[in-house]
């Protein structure tokens, strides 16, 4: 089946330790994005790559970085993890042009101690 | 500020009942979606509605969208437990170059036996 695939799904790091999320889909699509969801909260879109162009969010923090390798794998990494970004990241991907239909993975819970 | 607003925040009902989620704005959105997202997973896509006024039903999900395409509205008739999860409204701008997606912040429904 075709599919947005996260690893891992929990991740546990510590204060500064630089962490990375990876992404890998099969549905061949065009655009993928990576969105931070806290509890009881919207996802909120830190940025997304058109194919090998990267566009970040005006309030995405300079901690976040991402690659993309090719248009199967996207990774987020997070450069020193601060308490505050203890969330679910979620990884989306989409068709050009359909933004509006977008697939998610099942998110990596991280957890910074 | 939430570009969407959801209401109620959490809903909690016996099966067979029925509940309505309301998604609100004071935006127009060209198209807006409705995810359900359960515990530890990613947001899965329900349905996409693109013209005001427009009524679509997945089996027990009835879908609408308003005719100023300013808000939308979920509900689910005879509710069963595999109901539960979070429901998230999401829309993309008609103003948006490229068509990011705003989540409202989504509605927990807890149906119990």
């Amino acid at each position: 089946d075709a599919m947005v695939i996260q690893n891992p799904r929990y991740q546990v790091t510590q204060f500064g330790k630089p962490v990375t999320l990876s992404c890998s889909q099969t549905l061949n699509h065009n655009v993928m994005y990576w969105y931070q969801q806290k509890s009881s909260q919207a996802p909120k879109l830190l940025f997304h790559y058109y194919d090998k162009d990267f566009n970040n969010e005006a309030d995405t923090p300079d901690n976040f970085q991402s690659r993309r390798p090719n248009t199967s794998f996207c990774f987020l990494d997070i450069r020193s993890p601060g308490l505050g970004d203890a969330a679910m990241y979620l990884c989306a991907t989409s068709e050009a042009g359909l933004a509006d239909r977008q697939f998610f993975g099942p998110g990596t819970r991280l957890t910074v101690l | 500020t939430q570009l969407l607003e959801q209401s109620p925040q959490f809903l909690s009902i016996q099966e067979g009942e029925n509940l309505t989620v309301y998604c609100n704005s004071s935006s127009v959105f060209s198209s807006l979606q409705w995810y359900r997202q359960e515990p530890g997973e990613g947001p899965v896509l329900l349905v996409t509605v693109v013209t005001g006024g427009e009524v679509k039903k997945l089996k027990r999900l009835t879908f609408q969208f308003g005719d100023a395409r300013k808000d939308s509205s979920l509900h689910i008739t005879a509710a069963q437990t595999g109901d539960t999860g979070l429901y998230l409204c999401a829309g993309q701008m008609t103003t948006d170059s490229w068509g990011k997606l705003q989540f409202g912040a989504g509605t927990q429904v807890v149906v119990t036996p």
